[in-house]
C-alpha cells in the first residue's frame, strides 16, 4: 500500500546549520506531497506542498522538491533558527481529503 | 478565522468513565478528521467524515470508540468505557472538501486515563 517514510530523528542541529530532512514514498500513482510542522503544544499545520513531479514547494525559508524519480520530497532549509524547533511530518495524498503521514522527525536547534 | 475548535483542551478522568471530546470545524469546511498522537504509535487516523457522513472508520481502534457528526459545524468522538491505554492527544482536523487536502488542526485535546 501507500506509505511515506522518513528520517528518524532527533535532528540536532546549531542556529543558522543547513537542514535536509529525508521523505520519500511508496505510491501506486502521482499523489500530492506535503510537509507538515507541529510546535510544542500545537496542532499540525500546513508548512509546504506539491501537487506534481518537479514543483517546488517553499514556505518560511524551507523549501521540498517533489522528485517522481527518486520518489523523494526531501525538506530543506539553508539558516535554522532555534524557533523552528518542531516535529516534521511528510505526508501524501492523492487529491482526496485523506493525508497518509510519516512518522514524523523531531528538529531542535540550539543557539 | 476561528479555526478548528476543541474541548475540553486537558481531560483526566478514572478508568472506566465515559468521556466525550468535542470539534468545531472551520465553517465550510466539507470533511473532518478524527486523530490520535502518543510517543508509541505516532499520529494515528481514527475516523474522518464527509458531509457528515463516516467515510472510514478503520481506524478506530475498538468498540470503545465512537464518533457522530450531526450537523456541519460539530462532532464528538466518545470513549466508553475508557481505559489507561487511551490516554494521548486526539486531534480534529477539517478540509474544504474532497479533492482538496490540506487539512486544518485543532490544538487538540490531552487524555489522560488514570
Amino acid at each position: 500500500g501507500d506509505s511515506v517514510t522518513q528520517m528518524e530523528g532527533p535532528v540536532t542541529l546549531s542556529e543558522e546549520a543547513f537542514l535536509t530532512i529525508n521523505c520519500t514514498y511508496t505510491a501506486t500513482g502521482y499523489p500530492s506531497l506535503f510537509w507538515y510542522v507541529q510546535y510544542p503544544g500545537e496542532g499540525l499545520q500546513l508548512l509546504l506542498k506539491a501537487t506534481k513531479a518537479d514543483d517546488k514547494g517553499s514556505n518560511k525559508g524551507f523549501e521540498a522538491t517533489y522528485r517522481k524519480e527518486t520518489t523523494s520530497f526531501h525538506l530543506e532549509k539553508g539558516s535554522v533558527q532555534v524557533s523552528d524547533s518542531a516535529v516534521y511530518f511528510c505526508a501524501l495524498s492523492y487529491n482526496t481529503d485523506k493525508l497518509i503521514f510519516g512518522t514524523g522527525t523531531r528538529l531542535q536547534v540550539f543557539p | 478565522d476561528a479555526g478548528v475548535i476543541q474541548s475540553p483542551r486537558h481531560e483526566v478522568t478514572e478508568m472506566g468513565q465515559e468521556v466525550t471530546l468535542r470539534c468545531k470545524p472551520i465553517s465550510g469546511h466539507n470533511s473532518l478528521f478524527w486523530y490520535r498522537q502518543t510517543m508509541m504509535r505516532g499520529l494515528e487516523l481514527l475516523i474522518y467524515f464527509n458531509n457528515n457522513v463516516p467515510i472510514d472508520d478503520s481506524g478506530m481502534p475498538e468498540d470503545r470508540f465512537s464518533a457522530k457528526m450531526p450537523n456541519a459545524s460539530f462532532s464528538t468522538l466518545k470513549i466508553q468505557p475508557s481505559e489507561p491505554r487511551d490516554s494521548a492527544v486526539y486531534f480534529c482536523a477539517s478540509s474544504p472538501g474532497q479533492g482538496y487536502a490540506e487539512q486544518y488542526f485543532g490544538p487538540g485535546t490531552r487524555l489522560t486515563v488514570t
